[in-house]
This record gives structure tokens, C-alpha cells and sequence, in this order.
């Protein structure tokens, strides 16, 4: 089965750092290029992210450009999303999700998502 | 970036009604348009993309059309399965941007 499964979210205080984990199973990792897309609780989708398939280009949304860092692990089949200087408007539910067509941008699976959640 | 628009916000529906979900961009995308599903609690599924390709195991009575800036949605015979949230997302362009989404709920 084609699945992404992320982990590492948590509360974390303002200014805080955090870094997700995403793990794909069942398909050829090293082929595809890999994104982050998050959603606060109730609202719509937010493209974050995306990695390349071999790691060396990389794509940011303003909203993360220079906090955010994705990379990833071919070896670990593990793409990573390092927060840095969080703040509150970054709580949200993050998901990973695979690049279904060899980078053009359709998402396909997502993994459940992860929750981060800002807060003092 | 390349602002998405959905209309409706919310649709009331029966089950077994034809239903059409509109997406507009602000400008062009050619066909480099995708839908998802997402039922409350769970991740977005891949419905459509480019934008009338019905993604594997999605169900016929989906169907997308369109092209430039204007595309719809249409499900032919609304299922009880088919209640959820509907959003499309362009991929002609970094950023890649969704439109708000669509709630489609039991009339």
C-alpha cells in the first residue's frame, strides 16, 4: 500500500522549534518529489512546501520562507520539516503528502496529518 | 499567486441530485487543475486532475471539466458517501494555492 505517515507534532511555545517527520511506504521513494501542505482546524488548505526528489531544490511558501527547512532522507524513506521562530499563526494540522506526477504539484496520498499547535 | 475561488461555499443536497461545484482562477491555468475530497477528521483524497482525469478507484460519477481560469465539479448522483468538503488546487504555479473549499451537506 502507498502511504506517507507523519509524526512529530506537539505544543510548543512561541519562538519554538519543531520538526516533523514523514515516512512513505510502499512506493519508490527516491523518485518522487515530496511536499508539506497544513490546514488550521476548520479552514482551508496551505501549501507549505516541497523537496525535490533527490533533496537539492527546495520551494517555500512566503508565509515559512526562512524558518522552514524541508529536507530528506532517501535512505530513511523520511522527508523532514524543521520549524524554527514559530508563531501562533502556524498552528495548524500538517500533512505530507507525495507528488503523484513527477513534480507537477498533484498531491497524492497525504498522510493523516500531524498536529502543531503555537501556544503560551 | 494565483488566487482560487469556489462557489458555493456550502450546497445542500439530496441524495441521488446531480451536483456542480464551480472553481475560477484569476488567471489562466490551462488544465493544470486538481480536486480533492476531504470528510471531517481525515486527510484530502485525490479526486480529478489536468482537470478531467478521474484519479484510479474514484467513483464515475465524478467528473471535471474546464480550462483556463473557469472549472467545474459535477457529481451526476450525489451518494451518502459524498458528503464532505471539496477543494481545487492549481498546480501551474509556485506558489501551489487551493480554493477555499466547497461543503456539500445532507438537505
Amino acid at each position: 500500500e502507498v502511504q506517507v505517515v507523519e509524526s512529530g507534532g506537539g505544543i510548543v511555545q512561541p519562538g519554538g522549534s519543531l520538526r516533523l517527520s514523514c515516512v512513505a511506504s510502499g512506493f519508490s521513494f527516491t523518485n518522487y518529489w515530496m511536499h508539506w501542505v497544513r490546514q488550521v482546524p476548520g479552514k482551508g488548505l496551505v501549501w507549505v512546501s516541497r523537496v525535490n526528489s533527490d533533496g537539492t531544490n527546495t520551494k517555500y511558501a512566503d508565509s515559512v520562507k526562512g524558518r522552514f527547512t524541508i529536507s530528506r532522507d532517501n535512505a530513511k524513506n523520511t522527508v523532514y520539516l524543521q520549524m524554527n521562530s514559530l508563531r501562533g499563526e502556524d498552528t495548524a494540522v500538517y500533512y505530507c503528502a507525495r507528488d503523484r506526477f513527477a513534480g507537477d504539484g498533484v498531491f497524492d496520498p497525504w498522510g493523516q496529518g500531524t498536529l502543531v499547535t503555537v501556544s503560551s | 499567486d494565483i488566487q482560487m475561488t469556489q462557489s458555493p461555499s456550502t450546497l445542500s443536497a439530496s441524495v441521488g441530485d446531480r451536483v456542480t461545484i464551480t472553481c475560477r482562477a484569476s488567471q489562466s491555468i490551462s488544465s493544470w487543475l486538481a480536486w480533492y475530497q476531504q470528510k471531517p477528521g481525515k486527510a484530502p483524497t485525490l479526486l480529478i486532475y489536468k482537470p478531467s482525469n478521474l484519479e484510479s478507484g474514484v467513483p464515475s460519477r465524478f467528473s471535471g471539466s474546464g480550462s483556463g481560469t473557469e472549472f467545474t465539479l459535477t457529481i451526476s448522483s450525489l451518494q451518502p458517501d459524498d458528503f464532505a468538503t471539496y477543494y481545487c488546487q492549481q498546480y501551474q504555479t509556485y506558489p501551489l494555492t487551493f480554493g477555499p473549499g466547497t461543503k456539500v451537506d445532507i438537505k
